[in-house]
Order: structure tokens, then sequence, then C-alpha cells
């Protein structure tokens, strides 16, 4: 049973463009929902976080939207760039003391000059 | 600092044969992580440690296990490999439960 559903699988993006990940989970317990980004032969890196408490958290170019009723979150990539290109995966984590970081399949993202 | 190191960087192992993936790390982390990464897949946890001594499975734990003898190093054992344990193995750290995790640069490992 997967969890934790990420779409799209792959997304090609024009410079300058927004990039927007979608995620939705099954798991009312989760609590802590964190993006991840890997570049090619590298190990994934936290990029942003958010706790259901809050609708939306920004860093930079970056925005986590999140919708507690719709069991549902986002990353939105504003001015995408080239140097984006990667795969970024969302993840969840159920409850403080958990060790268990649930992810999603991942999306590699392409964004061309 | 390094940050979590991983060796071998890969290898190609012949079925039935044994071998270890070696963690370490210099953050003082006392919890340490094994995922494995699957093209379509996402990372999938393997076993954890929460503090020296003490391990747990995660969600694809059969035909590995783990030590934790000390905080530093986290050495995952696969004790007779078979062709579905091909994959990119990541070893990861936090401070805590819940903390974020920091990730190793990986090893891919193929077993034929």
């Amino acid at each position: 049973q997967q969890q934790v559903k990420q779409s799209p699988q792959s997304l090609i993006v024009q410079k300058g463009g927004i990039s927007i990940i979608n995620c939705a989970y099954e798991n009312t317990a989760f609590d802590y929902f964190p993006w991840y980004q890997q570049f090619p032969g590298k190990g994934p890196a936290l990029l942003i976080a958010i706790r259901p408490d809050v609708s939306e958290k920004k860093e930079g170019r970056f925005t986590i939207s999140f919708n507690k009723s719709a069991k549902q979150f986002s990353l939105h990539i504003m001015d995408s760039q080239p140097g984006d290109s990667a795969t970024y995966f969302c993840a969840a984590l159920r409850g403080a003391g958990s060790y268990q970081l649930t992810f999603g399949k991942g999306t590699k993202l392409s964004v061309i000059p | 600092t390094a940050g979590i190191t991983q060796a071998p960087t890969s290898q190609i192992l012949a079925a039935g044969r044994s071998m270890t993936l070696r963690c370490t790390q210099d953050m003082r982390h006392n919890a340490m992580y094994w995922y494995r990464q699957d093209l379509g897949l996402g990372l999938r946890l393997i076993h954890y440690s929460n503090t020296a001594g003490t391990t747990g499975k995660g969600e694809v734990p059969d035909g590995y296990s783990v030590s934790r003898a000390n905080t530093d190093d986290f050495p995952l054992t696969l004790a007779s490999a078979v062709p579905s344990q091909t994959s990119v193995y990541f070893c990861a750290s936090s401070t805590d439960a819940g903390g974020e995790q920091f990730f190793g640069p990986g090893t891919r490992l193929t077993v034929l």
C-alpha cells in the first residue's frame, strides 16, 4: 500500500516558468512533510518541509502548499532554472518519535533554456 | 566535516555471496538509517537505529541485517545476495527521531 502518492512522474518546464509537483497521503497520523531534492549520482538533500499547522511555507523560490482536509501538499518552484533540474521526492513522517520517513516515488524535473 | 561517508561507491557481486556496505557519520547523530532506491519506487527504509546498541526494521528488511556498535558506524550486511537486491543504497542520519535526515552519497550494488 503506497501511503504517499506523487505526481507527475516527470516534468519539463521552460526556464522562468513555474514547476508544480503534487503529493497526496492517506495516513492522517502523518505530521511532518519534507521535500527532498536529488541530483544525479548524489544522495537526496532536504529542500523544504512543512507541518500541518500551516497552509503554506516559502523559502526563496520554493513554496510548499498544504491542504490538510484534502490530504494533499505540493511543491511550487517559481522562476524555474536549469540548475533546478533534479529529481524531487515528497515524504511524510508519522508523529514525534517516528523514524519511518515514507517517500513518494519521485518526480524528475527538467528545466529547459 | 565529511558528514556521511559510504563505501564502496559501487560493487558487482555474485549471487549467493555476502557483502557489507559501510556507513560512517561524523555529526554525532543519534539516529541512522539505511534506504534502498529503485527506479520508479522512490526510497524505501530497510533498517534504522535510534541510538548505539539498538536497531529496528523498516519497510523492506528481509535479506538485510544491521548493527550499531557505536554512534558513528552503521554497517548493512547482505548475508546471501540475490539479484533483487540490485539497487542504490543510501545511508542517512538525523539528530533524533523526526529530525532532518542527512544522506550519504550512496552505494550502487549490482547482484548477478
